[in-house]
């Protein structure tokens, strides 16, 4: 139980066009989905937390308007990368969590998208 | 802010014998996770094991078990019997204990090598 997908798994996007990626919990209900980038050889940035049917809450440093996060339901969170540069070219990882599971608090991760900009 | 440190970079192991990794945490919170997880080349976050804050018992799973020492803030990970699959990074994690969901706070992992 407690899987999460995504999808894409990996896109090849040009300069200056948007990009979204799909976080899905596939067997409970995802409360709170979290984002978070990984740079090559590099830890886990988290980028957002969102709750469902409300706004996402950014870290620091991170640009609202360039991650679009929406969690319009229970089982789907989507980060849209707008006007994508090179330099957002990352692993991003979702990960989701909700109150019926067994361990409440756990995190699970969902299986990243490669997103290269050209 | 809470902080979690990995000191070891990269590290070693001969298949089957015993490896521990470290983790240091800063915090001023009493109660709060800790977590290990490991990220093997598929990238695909796996979780190796958790430790609640208020529990006294070191957490074990199978072949993995965790050494909490919560005065001194830290939270190692000792491999038993490595297997080629353990190959992977693995990163230590902090969570606090709120209502509702909370954030991960991710060191920077170690890389773990088994060689056959």
């Amino acid at each position: 139980g407690a899987v999460v997908s995504q999808h894409p798994s990996w896109v090849i996007c040009k300069s200056g066009t948007s990009v979204k990626i799909e976080c899905r919990s596939l067997d409970f209900q995802a409360t709170t989905m979290f984002w978070y980038r990984q740079f090559p050889k590099q830890s886990l940035m988290l980028m957002a937390t969102s709750n469902e049917g409300s706004k996402a809450t950014y870290e620091q440093g991170v640009e609202k308007d360039k991650f679009l996060i929406n969690h319009a339901s229970l089982t789907l969170s989507t980060l849209t990368v707008t006007s994508a540069h090179p330099e957002d070219s990352s692993f991003y990882i979702c990960s989701a969590t909700g109150t019926a599971l067994t361990v409440t608090y756990e995190q699970y991760f969902g299986p990243g998208t490669r997103l290269t900009v050209t | 802010a809470q902080t979690v440190t990995q000191s070891q970079p990269e590290m070693s192991v001969q298949e089957a014998e015993t490896v521990t990794l470290s983790c240091t945490y800063d915090t001023s919170e009493s109660n709060y996770y800790l977590f290990w997880y490991k990220q093997p080349p598929s990238r695909q976050m796996i979780l190796v094991i958790r430790q609640e804050a208020y529990k006294q018992q070191n957490a074990t799973e199978n072949r993995f078990s965790v050494n909490f020492q919560k005065a001194a803030k830290s939270f190692s990970l000792k491999i038993s019997d490595s297997q080629l699959g353990d190959t992977a990074m693995y990163f230590c994690a902090f969570m606090k204990v709120l209502a509702g969901a909370n954030n991960l706070f991710f060191g920077t992992g170690t890389r773990l090598t088994v060689i056959p």
